[in-house]
């Protein structure tokens, strides 16, 4: 079992829509958690992170954590094609410490 | 956040011969990383380069085939040595930055072997 998992899609969402990405961890120790966006030959870029039960909300990202369920999730909403892009979630045992990637959700978002 | 650059951005190699790809950051930290990309594939980490002590590699990594070095808390180095196509990956340089040391990415190297 990997330690972050992530369905790998492509996940199509309409114009407008929201865009619901799943991410489960194995490892209960994992404190925080992050989402990265990579664009097609970029390096990734930070959405957001989180390490509290609950929702966390920037602008139109809202992250979503579960540790007893050991689930993250990312909603975009209001999804444009510049949203287009693979989205990686990644855990993280303690501040400052490595990541462990998941394997990318492709996300197509189409006009 | 800190502002990331490496070199090369991309390289073209032959089997066999080494390749070293530099990392420099904008402000002092204390945490840099490693990653390598395979094609299509996500980050796997290969070590966390520490400033004056020896590099700490994941499993599957070895010091012999990925040197690090990291000489100061602005700058670190990855070699990939005897290189062969198995290597051809995008090799990605990460920093904890900020108040709640979250992690950012160099816009990394583009190595292919030949």
């Amino acid at each position: 079992q990997k330690e972050v998992e992530q369905n790998s899609g492509p996940l199509s969402v309409p114009e407008g829509a929201i865009a619901s990405l799943n991410c489960t961890y194995s490892d209960r120790g994992s404190q925080s958690f992050f989402w990265y966006r990579q664009y097609s030959g970029k390096s990734p870029e930070l959405i957001m992170f989180i390490y509290s039960n609950g929702d966390k909300e920037d602008g139109r990202f809202t992250a979503q954590l579960n540790k007893a369920s050991q689930y993250v999730s990312l909603l975009i909403r209001d999804s444009q094609p510049s949203d287009s892009a693979t989205y990686l979630c990644a855990a993280q045992k303690a501040a400052g410490n490595k990541l462990t990637f998941g394997g990318g959700t492709r996300v197509l978002v189409k006009p | 956040s800190a502002v990331i650059s490496q070199k090369p951005s991309r390289d073209i190699c032959q089997r066999g011969t080494s390749l070293t790809i530099q990392c420099q950051v904008d402000s002092q930290v204390t945490m840099m990383f490693w990653y390598r990309q395979q094609p299509g594939q996500s980050l796997t980490l290969i070590a966390t380069a520490n400033q004056g002590s020896e590099a700490t590699y994941e499993s599957g990594f070895v010091i012999d085939k990925f040197p690090i070095s990291r000489p100061n808390l602005t700058f670190s180095t990855l070699t990939v040595s005897n290189m062969s196509p198995e290597d051809s990956s995008i090799y990605l340089c990460s920093v904890s930055s900020g108040s709640e040391d979250t992690q950012y990415f160099g816009p990394g190297t583009r190595l292919t072997v030949l």
